[in-house]
């Protein structure tokens, strides 16, 4: 049973506008969330993060917004750009310090 | 620049071969972590370790097993390399558990 789902293998955006990348949860013991970006042939990179107890997090263009009641968390990327074209995965980490991905979701940022 | 390297960034293997996949960091970090990563599957975790001499399992360890001696260095062993172990290896390291881990760049390993 997957715990974390990313039920968009895809995406494509036009380059400018915002792209919104999405993550369910299914288990409430999660306190802690991550998204990484993943480029061909690197390793992931470190994207944003945000805890249980807020709500939003911003750091530049990305914006990770968690809604609890919902399970659900997304990652907003404002303006998108080329560069953002990558996989992203998302992550949750449980209180017994227990990581979980899920399947990521390719972005396409379209010219 | 903070840097985790893998020893190879391609190997391929015959069935049957040992396997040793070299991880090390250069941030003095605690925690080690062993990944594959394979389409439509995402990453899974193999085997972690928060201490120098510790090692815990992850999510799918059958096949596998790690060894750290030292904090720098994580190796991932596979006793008998299997074709069901062709896949994408990627090690990382973190500061505190779990939370923004550092990856290093991946060992695509083929085994035939």
């Amino acid at each position: 049973d997957q715990q974390v789902k990313q039920n968009s293998p895809s995406l494509s955006v036009q380059e400018g506008r915002i792209s919104i990348l999405n993550c369910d949860y299914t288990n409430s013991m999660f306190d802690y969330f991550l998204w990484y970006k993943k480029y061909p042939a690197e390793g992931p990179t470190f994207l944003i993060s945000i805890s249980s107890i807020k709500d939003k997090n911003e750091d530049g263009r990305f914006t990770v917004f968690l809604n609890k009641s919902a399970k659900h968390l997304s990652l907003h990327i404002v303006p998108s750009q080329p560069g953002d074209s990558a996989v992203y995965f998302c992550a949750a980490v449980n209180r017994d310090d227990k990581i979980i991905f899920g399947k990521g979701t390719r972005l396409h940022i379209l010219p | 620049d903070v840097k985790v390297t893998q020893s190879s960034r391609y190997l391929v293997k015959r069935t049957g071969e040992k396997v040793f996949l070299e991880c090390v960091q250069d941030m003095d970090h605690e925690n080690m972590f062993w990944y594959r990563q394979d389409p439509g599957l995402g990453l899974r975790l193999i085997y972690f370790s928060y201490d120098v001499k510790m090692k815990e399992k992850g999510d799918i360890p059958e096949g596998y097993s790690v060894s750290r001696e030292k904090k720098e260095r994580f190796s991932l062993i596979l006793e008998s390399a299997s074709t069901n172990q062709t896949s994408m290896y990627l090690c990382a390291s973190s500061a505190q558990g779990p939370r923004e881990q550092y990856f290093g760049p991946g060992t695509r390993l083929t085994v035939t």
